[in-house]
This record gives structure tokens, C-alpha cells and sequence, in this order.
């Protein structure tokens, strides 16, 4: 089945310590995207990338940092540069030029940070 | 970066009542999205809205693009518990990027049985 996996679904961490997110898709999309979710506060974008070796920073991306190296593969460093890390982070995929139901979320991870 | 703004915040009805939420912007949007997230999970793409004025259904769910382009709502008819999430409104603006979404802060539905 295709469909897109972010794993850990929870992960702790010590305050200072970088931290690095897995998502990885099969379903040959584009576009990939990276949000974080706190609680009250809907969906803010940190990056996305339309192509390998191409990303852009979305509205919070301070703090984070993101690789496209491959088309299936779109991973996120909390690094310890990120004030309040601690949030619920959800990653989803696109095919350019398709409809948007076509996209597809991720079934998130916590990352609380001690 | 621009949110819509999403309302009511939360809701709380019994079983079988119906249920409206809005997103206003102002800006306009080419494109309005209603996704429903569950506890601990991802958003689920509910209906997608492409044009201005479009009325679109998805079972009990009615959605609607608004003429001015600002904004969207989302009807649940005779709900149910299993309606119990958070409903979140998305747009594309306009002149903005194609694959660029702004979220809503989300609506939080209670469905008492």
C-alpha cells in the first residue's frame, strides 16, 4: 500500500540536543512538507521541498533544518537552535500538477523535549 | 505567515444536530480545503473547493466556496460521535504559491450522544 510513514510517533529528548525526524513517502510525489502543530493553533509551515536537492523555508523555519536527497525522503532536524520545540510535527506529500486529493499526512510525531 | 480565521473555536451538540464552520481571510484564495484530524493523527482531506461559489458534498458533509473568494464554510448534517476531531479550513491564496497552504486554527466538535 502507498501512503507516507514518520516514525518515531513519540520521541523525548534532552534540552540542547539536536533531534532528526524520518518521513518517507511511496507514492512518487513531488512535493513534500513539514508543519508543526501546537495545540490551539492549526497547522505552520517549517519547509517544503518541490524537488530533490531544492527546499524552502516556510513561516517558522528558525531552529530547523531539512535534506531532499531523495525523492522518497524528507527528514527534519530540530536542531537545539529551536526555542520551544516541543509540538506535535505532521509531514505530507503532493505530485505536482495533481488534484488535492491526492495529498496525503503522515500519522505525525510528538517530540517533547525535557 | 497569514492564518485564516477559523470559527467557532469549539463546539459542543448532541447527536443528530447539525453543525456549521467558517473560515474567513482577507485575502482572496484560489483554492479552500476542509480536512478532520483525529486525536494523535493526521489531517484527512474531507472536500476541496476550486471555484468561486461551488457547492460540494461528501455524505453528510456540505462545503462551500464563497463568491467574494474570502471565504469557506463546512456543514455536517445529523451528526454522529464518530464525528468527534478537529475540522481545519486551508487555502491557497491567490499570487501566492500553487502548493503554499495557510491553515486555520481548527474547530474542535464535541459530539454528545
Amino acid at each position: 500500500d502507498g501512503g507516507i510513514t514518520q516514525s518515531p510517533k513519540y520521541l523525548f529528548r534532552k534540552e540542547g540536543q539536536n533531534v532528526t525526524l524520518s518521513c518517507e513517502q511511496n507514492l512518487n510525489h513531488d512535493a513534500m512538507y513539514w508543519y508543526r502543530q501546537d495545540p490551539g493553533q492549526g497547522l505552520r509551515l517549517i519547509y517544503y521541498s518541490q524537488i530533490v536537492n531544492d527546499f524552502q523555508k516556510g513561516d517558522i523555519a528558525e531552529g530547523y533544518s531539512v535534506s531532499r536527497e531523495k525523492k522518497e525522503s524528507f527528514p527534519l532536524t530540530v536542531t537545539s537552535a529551536q526555542k520551544n520545540p516541543t509540538a506535535f510535527y505532521l509531514c505530507a506529500s503532493i505530485g505536482l500538477g495533481s488534484s488535492w486529493d491526492t495529498q496525503y499526512f503522515g500519522p505525525g510525531t510528538r517530540l517533547t523535549v525535557l | 505567515g497569514q492564518q485564516l480565521n477559523q470559527s467557532p473555536q469549539s463546539m459542543f451538540i448532541q447527536e443528530g444536530e447539525d453543525v456549521s464552520m467558517n473560515c474567513t481571510s482577507s485575502s482572496i484564495f484560489n483554492t479552500w480545503l476542509w480536512y478532520k484530524q483525529d486525536p494523535g493523527e493526521g489531517p484527512v482531506l474531507l472536500i476541496a473547493l476550486y471555484k468561486a461559489g461551488e457547492l460540494t458534498s461528501n455524505g453528510r458533509l456540505t462545503a462551500q466556496f464563497g463568491i467574494t473568494r474570502k471565504d469557506s464554510f463546512l456543514n455536517i448534517s445529523a451528526s454522529i460521535p464518530s464525528d468527534v476531531g478537529i475540522y481545519f479550513c486551508a487555502g491557497l491564496q491567490s499570487g501566492g504559491s500553487n502548493y503554499k497552504l495557510t491553515f486555520g486554527k481548527g474547530t474542535l466538535l464535541t459530539v454528545n450522544p
